[in-house]
């Protein structure tokens, strides 16, 4: 069954610090994963999309890893501010001709000062 | 080129009614899909069209809930007889034809409904 896990559930972390929020998959075959952030009654903005050739991926001070082999991706936040407060979901979609996006049911960040 | 468009963005229902959802698409943007956000929890699928199909309608319950992607105009989601559970806000998506791997979808800003 294609799944998407992700963790911590919640984080809170202090203005000023790093975080990593974790991302496990077993979609097969896989296309491609991507990072969303989603404020508190928006719709989820995309950050980063990696394909199967890529394990890095950089956007300002977020930082997206993929390792295909062991299916798990990484979103790691530099320097976090105060706005960076939010859901950040980890999709996944599948090379199965649907293009359907598979979603992880988030991290909610909570950065304070 | 505008964004995709959802509206209304709060809808609020009594039991028994009907609930219209409409999402119109970025330009050029042939597939679309419908997400389902309760509080406090992860969005997920309900149905995937493109332009008058439906892909795959696997996450969309069987009875009440219909949804459409005519050749013209907007994606409609359609909730008879609401109930207080369909209170949600409701995510759309939508993304170009043919566009490979790298593939960008673009969501809108959702429709909260509530049933009363």
């Amino acid at each position: 069954k294609n799944q998407v896990e992700q963790s911590p559930q919640s984080l809170i972390i202090l203005e000023g610090k790093n975080c990593t929020l974790q991302c496990n998959y077993t979609v097969s075959p896989f296309s491609n994963l991507r990072w969303y952030k989603q404020d508190t009654g928006r719709g989820p903005v995309s950050l980063t999309i990696m394909t199967f050739s890529e394990n890095t991926k950089s956007n300002g001070r977020y930082t997206a890893t993929l390792d295909a082999d062991t299916k798990q991706s990484s979103l790691h936040i530099t320097a976090s501010q105060l706005s960076d407060s939010a859901s950040y979901i980890c999709v996944v979609s599948a090379r199965d001709g649907t293009d359907k996006l598979i979603f992880g049911t988030g991290t909610r960040l909570q950065v304070f000062p | 080129n505008a964004g995709v468009m959802q509206n209304p963005r709060h809808l609020v229902r009594r039991r028994g009614q009907e609930a219209r959802l409409r999402c119109s698409p970025m330009k050029g943007h042939s597939h679309v899909y419908w997400y389902r956000q309760l509080p406090e929890e992860g969005l997920k699928f309900m149905v995937y069209l493109q332009k008058e199909n439906i892909i795959d309608e696997s996450g969309m319950p069987k009875e009440r809930f219909s949804a459409e992607f005519p050749k013209e105009g907007p994606s409609i989601l359609r909730i008879q007889q609401v109930v207080r559970g369909d209170s949600a806000a409701y995510f759309c998506a939508s993304s170009p034809p043919n566009g490979g791997e790298r593939t960008e979808a673009f969501f809108g800003q959702g429709t909260r409904l509530t049933v009363v």
